[in-house]
């Protein structure tokens, strides 16, 4: 099976920082990557899909870049409603596996 | 904007089988635009992906489960099931349903329950 790896698995910030999180698949999935945020007690929301696809209603500071192996998720001007943890995904062929998660903290 | 809830048993004993029930409302289990499944996360823990069902009744399901795995539909209903036997303490997790939409591929899920926790413990 394919393994993602997120880092860092922390990353402390603050409002108005531009953060990059780092997603690596173990082999080449395309495009086929999802970018998840969830906060405590929340379901995971969907930001991102095929690597770089912007959900609507998803802020636009919000990108995702990469394809094959390796992948990023920015944000652009932190904002406090952005501290959360985000997950990537693959989803090229089964089984669904997700990154080990990256928490965004002040 | 669609709806997912799930509902079942919040405490199963050890070896016991888990069935937990996701109701749709917005949206039919029985169109061929959307696919459906089941996450589940462990205290402080990553997300597990656990299985997929089509509206043809197809599914897909996690490797490290399979044999214990069941997901099915119920079209008259609009729901869909998950069932999980042999419980031990490291299915403890909180337990979401979702939906993707399925098209030309097959889409992330992007419609979740708000998650159900369940306790593995006699």
């Amino acid at each position: 099976d394919i393994q993602m790896t997120q880092s860092p698995s922390t990353m402390s910030a603050s409002v108005g920082d531009t953060v990059t999180i780092t997603c690596r698949a173990s082999q080449s999935i395309d495009w086929w990557l999802a970018w998840y945020q969830q906060k405590p007690g929340k379901a995971p929301k969907l930001l991102i899909q095929k690597a770089s696809s912007l959900e609507d209603g998803v802020p636009s500071r919000f990108s995702g870049r990469g394809s094959g192996t390796e992948f990023t998720l920015t944000i652009s001007s932190l904002q406090p409603d952005d501290f959360a943890t985000y997950y990537c995904q693959k989803y090229n062929a089964y089984p669904w596996t997700f990154g080990q998660g990256t928490r965004v903290e002040i | 904007q669609p709806q997912l809830q799930e509902s079942g048993p919040g405490l199963v004993k050890p070896s016991e089988t888990l069935s937990l029930t996701c109701t749709v409302s917005g949206a039919s289990v029985n169109s061929n635009d959307y696919y459906w499944g089941w996450v589940r996360q462990p205290p402080g823990q990553t997300l597990e992906w656990i299985g997929s069902v089509y509206y043809s009744g197809s599914t897909n399901s996690q490797p490290s489960l399979r044999g214990r795995v069941t997901v099915s539909l119920d079209t008259s209903n609009n729901q869909f099931f998950l069932r999980l036997t042999s419980m031990t303490a490291a299915d403890t997790a909180v337990y979401y349903c979702a939906r993707g939409n399925f098209g030309r591929t097959t889409d992330p899920f992007d419609v979740w329950g708000q998650g159900t926790l369940v306790t593995v413990s006699s």
